[in-house]
């Protein structure tokens, strides 16, 4: 079967950095997306990974090893705002999207 | 508006009741999809529409009845539901399905609970 693994719940004082992994077993792969979710509110596409290495997009960067079937999503400079959940997903052979269970990210001050 | 939007954005019913949900995408897409979201649970996938036409069914319930009159606009028509079908129910657009780029976007999503 499909599975997508990351840790359901992860707490960070602001200011500093957290790291949220994602590990998946996919029937093919053609691209891992991170989405933001905010309580009650639409996710939002943060980053796309098809080829491995280290993409960077300001305070949120996003890493892939195919061979390793993992992810993760790094950000930095924690703001209150970042409070939220984080979806992984990977696209599988069949262009359909396989979505983990989130990862609801607290922020402390 | 920009953007996906969906109505209404809260909805309680009874199990004997029929009910719309409405999605309105504004982005000039091809692909629209529903999926469904219960609490801790990954996206459920129900319904896939390119252009206009149903292109994946998740072996979804025939209680939930989908509508693709165009490329803008989606309908999931609901009649004789039951409390487990209560759930956040996520519109989403992409420009074409079928493409690793393909990034969706969603709505806000319609909170449906189910007496």
């Amino acid at each position: 079967g499909q599975n997508i693994d990351q840790p359901t719940e992860m707490t960070a004082t602001e200011g500093a950095i957290v790291q949220i992994n994602c590990t998946y077993q996919t029937s093919g792969f053609n691209g891992l997306f991170w989405y933001q979710q905010h309580a009650g509110e639409a996710p939002t596409f943060l980053s796309y990974n098809v080829l491995d290495g280290l993409e960077e997009k300001g305070r949120f960067s996003s890493f892939l090893s195919r061979s390793k079937g993992y992810s993760y999503l790094l950000l930095k400079e924690l703001q209150m705002k970042d409070s939220a959940s984080y979806l992984c997903a990977v696209m599988d052979s069949n262009y359909q999207l396989i979505w983990g269970a989130g990862t609801k990210l607290i922020i402390k001050p | 508006e920009t953007g996906v939007t969906q109505t209404p954005r809260h909805l309680v019913m009874g199990m004997t009741n029929k009910k719309s949900l409405k999605c309105e995408q504004h982005l000039g897409h091809n692909a629209m999809y529903w999926y469904k979201q219960s609490a801790k649970k990954p996206l459920e996938l129900m319904f896939v529409y390119s252009l206009e036409e149903r292109v994946e069914n998740n072996s979804v319930p025939s209680r939930f009845s989908p509508e693709c009159p165009n490329s803008s606009h989606l309908f999931l028509h609901l009649h004789t539901l039951q409390p487990e079908d209560s759930a956040l129910y996520l519109c989403a657009s992409s420009q074409v399905a079928g493409q690793g780029t393909d990034t969706q976007y969603f709505g806000p999503g319609t909170r449906l609970t189910v007496l």
